[in-house]
């Protein structure tokens, strides 16, 4: 199996709050995660790439200090949406990567994060 | 500017019959291709993929044509069943310049509904 999960499955914050997901691959070793965002009956859109023990490559338009990634582990990432405002409001998903692989990616439940 | 389009953002089909989605993509740097089905409030499950070098990959009910020239891929499933009804994304793979990592663009999504 490849299982990826994430912690919290939802969560409502206030404005100008921050939150921590976090992103497990639970029977195999990431070393490189990803995260995504999507809006209502939009797409995923990625967010940021990370490899384990290296800082994270955002896409373009992506405030990165905004959007905090740390990778500190092979199994752990985390996502911190910082002084959040409800247009940070979106489902976030994140992915997983096992060690000598190219192409595949392992999804996770994703979060819903909801800004009031 | 999206680089992959799902023209299609709805499409239903009988029970039984088969069913047809199209995805198209405008950069000819992409090496491989893969499906997801997806359910609201849920991360993506994946389906199948093909890389550049082939134009078809079966499994099972679905199989995916590849037209590098028209720069188009389908999702074929048959026999369609009420189960499939999803919401599917097409992505394409391409290797980020910088970080030299390989990541996914995901198309906009076509919602599935099978009719019983």
């Amino acid at each position: 199996g490849a299982v990826v999960s994430q912690h919290p499955s939802r969560v409502i914050c206030k404005s100008g709050t921050s939150v921590k997901i976090e992103c497990r691959s639970l029977d195999f070793q990431a070393t490189t995660m990803f995260w995504y965002r999507q809006f209502p009956k939009q797409s995923l859109m990625l967010m940021a790439t990370s490899n384990e023990g290296s800082k994270a490559t955002y896409e373009q338009g992506v405030e990165k200090d905004k959007f905090l990634i740390n990778h500190a582990s092979l199994t752990l990432s985390t996502l911190t949406v910082t002084s959040a405002h409800p247009e940070d409001s979106s489902f976030y998903i994140c992915s997983a990567r096992r060690r000598n692989e190219v192409y595949e990616q392992y999804f996770g439940p994703g979060t819903r994060l909801t800004v009031t | 500017d999206q680089q992959v389009k799902q023209n299609s953002p709805s499409l239903s089909v009988q029970e039984g019959r088969i069913s047809i989605l199209n995805c198209d993509y405008t950069n000819s740097m992409f090496d491989y291709f893969l499906w997801y089905k997806k359910y609201p409030a849920e991360g993506p499950t994946f389906l199948i993929s093909i890389s550049s070098i082939k134009d078809k990959n079966e499994d099972g009910r679905f199989t995916v044509f590849l037209n590098k020239s028209a720069k188009h891929l389908s999702l074929h499933i048959v026999p369609s069943q009420p189960g499939d009804s999803a919401v599917y994304f097409c992505a394409a793979s391409e290797r980020d310049r910088y970080s030299g990592t390989y990541k996914y663009i995901f198309g906009t999504g076509t919602r599935l509904k099978v009719l019983a």
